[in-house]
């Protein structure tokens, strides 16, 4: 069964810092994704990464994918409480539909 | 154009009793999907429907859980009876077409607690 380790779980960070969550994953899969959920509301799409050495930047996240180490980084640069959520990572099979997820990343932004 | 729906938000029930959730995908889906979170782990599939198929419900954790996709538009996931360790979050999702690795959309979400 593909296994999805996301880390870490809990964030807390200071307004202005820099950090990075990271996805591993167990064997190759086809593409990869990052939803951001706010409490109580839907899991929104933030980035799909389909090649190696992919990498998609929205305002202050970056996401890079790297399939041979079989690891996804999201970075946060210059973090605004805005960006307070629960970020999880997921992976689809070359064959089948079901994503495997990781198991989150709550992150705190602290003004 | 409107979401994926689940309803109810949230529902907290005794062991032993009946729970029926409703996912309404995004109009012309013909891809469903149901996950679950269990606290503090992973979001798990559950199943997906093909418009009103079982394509592949492997992860369904026991026959205490049924699911159906009548007609091909909402689903339903019953839970009967209910146990502890079924409490989580039950996600629904859905994506367009029939082949490939379609972006799959989430609902909000059920919250279930079994007491």
């Amino acid at each position: 069964e593909l296994k999805v380790e996301q880390n870490p779980l809990f964030l807390s960070m200071q307004e202005g810092k820099n950090y990075t969550i990271y996805c591993n994953y167990s064997t190759t899969s086809d593409r990869l994704y990052w939803y951001r959920q706010d409490p109580g509301k839907s899991l929104e799409s933030l980035f799909v990464l389909l090649s190696n050495g992919a990498v998609k930047q929205e305002g202050r996240l970056m996401a890079s994918l790297d399939t041979k180490a079989r690891l996804s980084t999201l970075h946060i640069t210059a973090a605004v409480h805005d960006l307070s959520a629960t970020y999880f990572c997921a992976v689809v099979r070359f064959t089948g539909n079901q994503f495997y997820f990781g198991t989150g990343t709550s992150l705190t932004v602290i003004p | 154009e409107a979401g994926v729906t689940q309803f109810p938000s949230h529902s907290v029930i005794e062991k032993g009793q009946t729970v029926t959730l409703r996912c309404d995908p995004i109009s012309g889906h013909d891809n469903l999907y149901w996950y679950r979170r269990v606290m503090g782990k992973e979001i798990k599939f559950l199943l997906h429907f093909v418009k009103e198929s079982k394509q592949d419900e492997s992860g369904m954790p026991n026959n205490r859980f049924l699911a159906e996709r009548t007609g091909g538009t909402y689903s339903t996931l019953k839970v009967q009876p209910a146990e502890l360790e079924d409490s989580g979050v039950y996600f629904c999702a859905s994506s367009p077409g029939t082949g490939g690795h379609n972006e799959q959309f989430f609902g909000p979400g059920t919250r279930l607690t079994v007491l």
